[in-house]
């Protein structure tokens, strides 16, 4: 079945450091992906989305390319703030499906 | 636009007994899907509802069930309680298409003593 594996954290980095998220999908057929975030405290929103090939989501300096040759969809960012930190969830949706297959989360710890 | 709510933020319940969490949708929204997150893991999928029907399910006992009410808000009854129901219970709306992204409330914390 459908599933995502995305890299294990907990992710440490400085304030202004370039993170990498690493995800990667496997369906059946030509899914959308998209990355949740879940701020201390809160729900989960959604932070960015791509629905086909080649697609590059992005928000709030965040981005991912949705590459099908690898599929893969890792999130980056040039520059965290300790604002940032938060778990990130990689998903994707099937098209025609009916729900969202969520990876395990990565965990980011930004330090000022 | 009033988001997601969900209630009660807090529940503590005894193995056997029944629960019942509640969850208003979105404005807008008539898609209404429940998601179970265990400590330190992705939430799963549990039912989703349209048009006050179930039409689609995750690997879930029968012991979960579900409601959609007219005005799109909707129940999550989980019945004989068992440990490993202890969870965060994630209720997410959204509109109908296949790229809306869902809008998730805060969620309920529901542990089973």
């Amino acid at each position: 079945g459908d599933s995502v594996t995305q890299m294990e954290g907990p992710v440490t980095l400085s304030e202004e450091a370039f993170l990498t998220i690493n995800c990667t999908y496997t369906a059946t057929g030509y899914p959308s992906l998209f990355w949740y975030v879940q701020y201390p405290g809160e729900g989960l929103q959604l932070l960015l989305k791509a629905t086909k090939a080649d697609d590059k989501g992005s928000n709030k300096g965040f981005e991912a390319t949705y590459r099908k040759e690898t599929t893969s969809f890792h999130l980056e960012k040039g520059s965290v703030q300790v604002s940032d930190s938060a778990v990130y969830f990689c998903a994707l949706k099937d098209t025609g499906g009916f729900k969202t297959i969520f990876g395990a989360g990565t965990r980011l710890f930004v330090k000022a | 636009e009033t988001g997601v709510t969900q209630s009660p933020t807090h529940l503590i319940k005894t193995r056997g007994q029944q629960v019942t969490l509640r969850c208003s949708s979105q404005s807008g929204h008539n898609t209404v899907s429940w998601y179970q997150q265990a400590l330190g893991q992705g939430p799963q999928f549990i039912f989703q509802y349209y048009r006050e029907e179930e039409n689609g399910r995750g690997n879930f006992p029968p012991r979960f069930s579900g409601l959609q009410f007219p005005n799109y808000s909707s129940e999550l009854n989980v019945n004989a309680l068992e440990l490993d129901d202890s969870a965060l219970y994630l209720c997410a709306s959204r509109r109908t298409g296949d790229n809306s992204p869902l809008h998730f409330g805060n969620g309920t914390r529901l542990t089973v003593t």
